[in-house]
C-alpha cells in the first residue's frame, strides 16, 4: 500500500509569511491527493483536491501544487485564522493513506 | 444540504464489538464511495476502510484488516463499520466521509459530525 510522509509536524511563522508544506507519496499517485485544515474539536476542512484544485470557500492564498510523488500546499500569506493541523491523503486506487499532519502556529 | 449523521459508538471491553452506522442525506448516495476515518485523541487523522458504490470491493489499512467490515445499504442511504476484535488502540473518534465519485469532483469535502468509541476494562 501507499505510504505518505508529510513534512515538517510543525513549524511557526509570522503573520504574512509564506508558508510551504509538502507530502511525498512511496509511489507515484498522479495527481490523487487532498489537503485538509483541520482546527481543534472541528471535523477536517478540505482545501485542495486533484492536488491543485482550490474547493471552493477555501481562501485564495491556499494553493496546491506537485504529481507523481512530491506535492506540496502554499499558504502565500500567513494569517491568524491559519493556525490548524493540516493533513495530505492520497486517494490514487484502493487504499487511502494520510500524512502525519504539520502544526502550523504564529510566531 | 449534505448530511452524514454517525451512530453507535460506545464503550466496549477489549475483544468486544460495535457496529457503527451512518446516515446520508442530500446527495446522490448510491454514485459515491464512502469511507471511515478515525482520530485518536491528541493525534492525527487516519483511513480506516473505503467501500465502492455498488458495494462490491472494500479496500481498509493494515491494521483493521480481519477485524473490521465495511458495508452499505444504498436503498438506505446508510453505511456501516462493524468492528470485531476490537483492542484499546482502536479507541478514537470515527468519522464517515463523502468519498470519489469522478474526476474532478471534490470528495472528502463532507463529514460526519463522528463517533466515539473507547475500548477499555
Amino acid at each position: 500500500d501507499i505510504q505518505v510522509t508529510q513534512s515538517p509536524s510543525s513549524l511557526s511563522a509570522s503573520v504574512g509569511d509564506r508558508v510551504t508544506i509538502t507530502c511525498r507519496a512511496s509511489q507515484g499517485i498522479v495527481h490523487y491527493l487532498v489537503w485538509f485544515q483541520q482546527k481543534p474539536g472541528k471535523v477536517p476542512n478540505l482545501l485542495i483536491y486533484g492536488a491543485s484544485t482550490l474547493q471552493p470557500g477555501a481562501p485564495s492564498r491556499f494553493s496546491g501544487s506537485g504529481s507523481g510523488t512530491d506535492f506540496t500546499l502554499t499558504i502565500s500569506s500567513l494569517q491568524p485564522e491559519d493556525v490548524a493541523t493540516y493533513y495530505c491523503l492520497s486517494y490514487y486506487g484502493g487504499p487511502r493513506a494520510f500524512g502525519q499532519g504539520t502544526r502550523v502556529d504564529i510566531k | 444540504e449534505v448530511q452524514l449523521v454517525e451512530s453507535g459508538g460506545g464503550l466496549v471491553q477489549p475483544g468486544g464489538s460495535l457496529k457503527l452506522s451512518c446516515a446520508a442525506s442530500g446527495f446522490t448516495f448510491s454514485r459515491h464511495s464512502m469511507s471511515w476515518v478515525r482520530q485518536a485523541p491528541g493525534k492525527g487523522l487516519e483511513w480506516v476502510a473505503v467501500i465502492i458504490p455498488d458495494g462490491t470491493q472494500e479496500f481498509y489499512v493494515d491494521s483493521v484488516k480481519g477485524r473490521f467490515t465495511i458495508s452499505r445499504d444504498n436503498a438506505k442511504t446508510s453505511l456501516y463499520l462493524q468492528m470485531n476484535s476490537l483492542r484499546v488502540e482502536d479507541s478514537a473518534v470515527y468519522y464517515c466521509a463523502k468519498d470519489w465519485i469522478g474526476e474532478s469532483i471534490p470528495l472528502f469535502d463532507y463529514w460526519g459530525q463522528g463517533a466515539p468509541v473507547t475500548v477499555s476494562s
